[in-house]
């Protein structure tokens, strides 16, 4: 029954290490998003994607990148992790179709807990 | 843009009590504000939502209330349990063209036996 997995639940990187968190629904949606958690912060938004090939920069993109080729796949680069990148990221998925059952809902995978040393 | 602010931050309640959760939002022409539950070690997932043409929705023992005039929209449980302990975060959101759902920064929820 799981929609969208997040491949790693729990990484532990050095800083300065090249990092990718990947994720993957199986909803045929178009529209991907990867959010930041972090406490008495609520969810930010760092990238998000309209459909395959395409990015979109959120509200806190800097020291990140993503990769979109494929619908069902989503990823997050972090090309030189630092340790203020220590967070938990949650990745979702939604439909584009706004007259679709479930248009608007965000379908988030359980998060991937990353501690940057 | 949008910007969403939540309160309290934390909510300790008995089991049996209602439990409210506030959120304000800046925008007056956002007009979609669902709210989502969190539980431990699970992602968000939604539990009920509310346009703007609607001024309040009611879904078993959870309820949405909003004020556009005040800009602000609302969380009610009643007869809380235990398995209501999550952590909630409202959002808001303008419902055209690609909708960025802004969200607030969460209240944990804990709901004692």
């Amino acid at each position: 029954d799981v929609k969208v997995t997040q491949s790693s639940r729990y990484l532990v990187k050095r800083t300065g290490e090249k990092v990718f968190l990947e994720c993957v629904q199986d909803m045929d949606h178009e529209n991907m998003f990867w959010y930041r958690q972090d406490p008495g912060l609520g969810l930010r938004l760092i990238y998000f994607s309209y459909d395959v090939k395409m990015k979109e920069k959120g509200d806190i993109p800097e020291g990140y990148s993503v990769s979109r080729e494929k619908k069902e796949r989503f990823s997050l680069i972090l090309e030189s992790a630092s340790t203020n990148q220590t967070s938990m990221y949650l990745c979702a998925s939604r439909t584009a179709g706004i007259s679709l059952p479930g248009a608007n809902v965000l379908t988030f995978g359980a998060g991937s807990r990353l501690t940057v040393l | 843009g949008e910007n969403v602010e939540q309160h309290p931050s934390t909510l300790s309640v008995q089991e049996g009590d209602s439990a409210v959760i506030k959120c304000t939002y800046s925008d007056s022409a956002s007009n979609y504000f669902p709210w989502y539950k969190q539980e431990l070690g699970k992602g968000p997932q939604l539990i009920i939502d509310i346009r703007s043409n609607v001024g309040e929705k009611k879904d078993q023992r959870i309820a949405v209330t909003l004020n556009k005039t005040a800009k602000h929209f609302s969380l009610h449980i009643t007869e809380t349990q235990p398995e209501d302990s999550a952590v909630y975060f409202c959002a808001a959101t303008l419902n055209t063209g690609f909708q960025k759902l802004v969200f607030g920064t969460g209240t944990r929820l804990l709901v004692s036996p």
